[in-house]
C-alpha cells in the first residue's frame, strides 16, 4: 500500500501570501488529486491529473510534482481558501489518501 | 445534473450489521465503477470499497475486508455497502462516490454522506 504525508498538518496564511502544501508518497505514483473539504461538507474534487483545475476551481491554485513529491500552490491567499486539502492515488485497485492539511486564514 | 444520494445509516451496536444505499441520478450509472470512502469524526479519509461496471470485481482495504461487501444495482442506479460485525472504529459519516479514469483514477462527484455510529 502507497502512502500518501502531507505537510504542514496545519497551517495558517495572511491574505495574498503564496501557500504550498506538498504530498510525498512512499512509492512512485503517476498522478496525485486533491480534494477540498470544508467543515460539514462532503469533499470536493480540487485538482487531478497532478496538475489540471476541476471545474469551477479559481486559477489561484495550481499542482506539480512528479515521482514521489507533489505539491498544491495557492498563488495568493484569500479567505474563501480557508479549508482542508486532501491528496489522493490510485494504484494496484486501492485508493489512498493523504492525512489532509488545514489551511486558516491569519 | 449528476446526484448521489446515500442512506441506511444510524445507531447500531458493536457486532451487528447495518446496510447504506446510495441512489444515483444524472449520468449512466452502469458505465462507471463506484466507490465508498468513510470520514470517522475529525479525521481523514480513508477508502472503503470499489466495485466495477458489472458488479464482477470488488476491492477492499484490509480494514474492512471480510467484513463489508459492496454491490450494485444498475437497473436501479443503486449502490450498496452491506457492513457486518461491526466495531467502534468504523463508526464516520460514510460517501458514496463516483470513480472515475482520465489520465490517472480519481473520485469526481461525491454524495453529502451518511453517519454510522457503532455504540452500546
Amino acid at each position: 500500500e502507497i502512502v500518501l504525508t502531507q505537510s504542514p498538518t496545519t497551517m495558517a496564511a495572511s491574505p495574498g501570501e503564496k501557500v504550498t502544501i506538498t504530498c510525498r508518497a512512499s512509492s512512485s505514483v503517476s498522478y496525485m488529486h486533491w480534494y477540498q473539504q470544508k467543515p460539514g461538507a462532503s469533499p470536493k474534487p480540487w485538482i487531478y491529473d497532478t496538475s489540471k483545475l476541476a471545474s469551477g476551481v479559481p486559477n489561484r491554485f495550481s499542482g506539480s510534482g512528479s515521482g514521489t513529491s507533489y505539491s498544491l500552490t495557492i498563488s495568493s491567499m484569500e479567505t474563501e481558501d480557508t479549508a482542508t486539502y486532501y491528496c489522493q492515488q490510485w494504484s494496484s485497485n486501492s485508493f489512498t489518501f493523504g492525512s489532509g492539511t488545514k489551511l486558516e486564514i491569519k | 445534473e449528476v446526484q448521489l444520494v446515500e442512506s441506511g445509516g444510524g445507531l447500531v451496536q458493536p457486532g451487528r450489521s447495518l446496510k447504506l444505499s446510495c441512489a444515483a441520478s444524472g449520468f449512466t450509472f452502469s458505465n462507471y465503477y463506484m466507490a465508498w470512502v468513510r470520514q470517522a469524526p475529525k479525521k481523514g479519509l480513508e477508502w472503503v470499497a470499489t466495485i466495477s461496471t458489472s458488479g464482477s470485481r470488488t476491492y477492499y482495504p484490509d480494514s474492512v475486508k471480510g467484513r463489508f461487501t459492496i454491490s450494485r444495482d444498475n437497473a436501479k442506479s443503486s449502490l450498496y455497502l452491506q457492513m457486518n460485525s461491526l466495531k467502534s472504529e468504523d463508526t464516520a459519516t460514510y460517501y458514496c462516490a463516483r470513480t472515475i479514469h482520465t489520465m490517472g483514477i480519481t473520485l469526481d462527484y461525491w454524495g453529502q454522506g451518511v453517519m454510522v455510529t457503532v455504540s452500546s
